[in-house]
């Protein structure tokens, strides 16, 4: 059974601390997502890694980094987070070898991290 | 760019039918279907590429119009399972995935 993980449910942190959200996959995909999701605006990608160490900005990089030193593994890094950060995190994979997002290949989602700065 | 879904929002009782539509303002290569129950990840329904073509899932079916930059949606004799949010994803000349604002069903008994 194919699986998607995150390291936490729910996050609280202050402004200007250093956030590092995670999120581990089973299934060797080639792909891995983050998206922040807020009412009314859906799924909105922040970046996207297509193997080991690459990594291409999505929708909204602003404000964060990713870093991908293992295949299975896609960190979120939130350098000095704030409050206009808090949000639905949700990581993403998917098997797709040819372009990013994946034109004919499902994505699998986490469970997401809820993460709330004050 | 973000496709539009429509309606925002849409409340049924169990058995009846509903249509959400997804609209794009660029060329699409394909679009995807994923439905996400209230606290739980998006999970996917379908792939629709091009061709104009129709598919379905259980009760749920969907096409594809590549000339209009649309797709739909279609929910037939609706279950209380079927409740959730429902997003469209637009994939592009770029290959990347944008996904809607999404369309929350509530099914009623």
């Amino acid at each position: 059974d194919v699986k998607v993980t995150q390291s936490s449910r729910y996050l609280v942190k202050r402004t200007g601390e250093k956030v590092f959200l995670e999120c581990v996959q089973d299934m060797d995909h080639e792909n891995m997502f983050w998206y922040r999701q807020d009412p009314g605006l859906g799924l909105r990608l922040i970046y996207f890694s297509y193997d080991v160490k690459m990594k291409e900005k999505g929708d909204i990089p602003e404000g964060y980094s990713v870093s991908r030193e293992k295949k299975e593994r896609f960190s979120l890094i939130l350098e000095s987070a704030s409050t206009n950060q808090t949000s639905m995190y949700l990581c993403a994979s998917s098997s797709d070898p040819g372009l990013a997002g994946g034109s004919s290949y499902e994505q699998y989602f986490g469970p997401g991290t809820r993460l709330t700065v004050t | 760019q973000q496709p539009v879904q429509s309606p925002q929002a849409v409340i049924l009782r169990e058995g009846e039918d509903a249509v959400i539509n997804c609209s794009s303002s660029k060329a699409l290569y394909s679009v995807h279907w994923y439905r996400q129950k209230h606290g739980e990840a998006p999970v996917f329904l379908m792939i629709l590429l091009k061709g104009g073509e129709q598919k379905g899932h259980e009760k749920i079916s969907a096409s594809f119009n590549e000339k209009k930059q649309q797709s739909s949606l279609y929910l037939t004799a609706s279950q209380l399972s079927y409740s959730g949010t429902y997003f469209c994803g637009t994939v592009g000349s770029y290959g990347k995935l944008t996904f809607g604002q999404g369309t929350i069903l509530t099914v009623h008994p």
